[in-house]
């Protein structure tokens, strides 16, 4: 059975960056296609990215271009997003996803709360 | 970029009655990539639906999706009353991935 285990909340400020981890244990890490979607305070879910670690190149959503980075690591069975130049709106809860058996995200991480205040 | 649009934005209904959900696509899309989650607060998202009709693993037979082309359903025959929930249809096709802006299914 496979399991994404996020790491825990953050706390920001304006401007800088911040980078979750999520870890997979079970199955073929590096045949995974893992994404990460955010879901804002009385927003909806909103996909950022994703990546298939054997491949090794992430790909983004237009809105996300040039301010976050997803990568993996296959020997820590690790997939990591990481978004900077920080701003209120971007308080949230960050998911990652995986695509493991079927056409859609059918593992999900706890969630890790992240919170851009000054 | 495709975007979905659902709707209504918030059916308010009672356990017991049954729920029609839209999804409509700016674009014609391939059923193989229509897909659709559960999403209850303080939880992560539940995929219910992939490839527009086929349950995932362990989601009962009282959901069941449908459609081609440009418009798609999620029905919930008989709802319970753990079914009251944040839905959400994705196109999982080439990317990006967008979801719609989801449907609130409320008592």
């Amino acid at each position: 059975q496979v399991q994404l285990v996020q790491s825990g909340a953050e706390v920001k400020k304006p401007g800088s960056s911040v980078k979750v981890s999520c870890k997979a244990s079970g199955g073929t890490f590096s045949t995974f296609a893992m994404s990460w979607v955010r879901q804002a305070p009385g927003q909806g879910l909103e996909w950022m990215g994703g990546i298939t670690p054997i491949l090794g190149i992430g790909n983004y959503a237009q809105k996300f271009q040039g301010r976050v980075t997803i990568t993996a690591d296959e020997s820590r069975s690790t997939v990591y997003m990481e978004l900077s130049s920080l701003r209120s709106e971007d308080t949230a809860v960050y998911y990652c996803a995986g695509q493991i058996a079927v056409a859609g995200f059918d593992y999900w991480g706890q969630g890790t709360l992240v919170t851009v205040s000054s | 970029e495709i975007v979905l649009t659902q709707s209504p934005g918030t059916l308010s209904l009672s356990p017991g009655d049954r729920a029609t959900l839209s999804c409509r696509a700016s674009q014609s899309l391939s059923s193989s990539f229509l897909v659709w989650y559960q999403h209850k607060p303080g939880q992560a998202p539940r995929l219910l639906i992939y490839g527009a009709f086929n349950r995932a693993t362990g989601i009962p037979d009282r959901f069941s999706g449908s459609g081609s082309g440009t418009d798609f359903t999620l029905t919930i025959t008989r709802l319970e009353p753990e079914d009251f929930a944040v839905y959400y249809c994705q196109h999982y096709g080439g990317s990006p991935w967008p979801f719609g802006q989801g449907t609130k299914v409320e008592i």
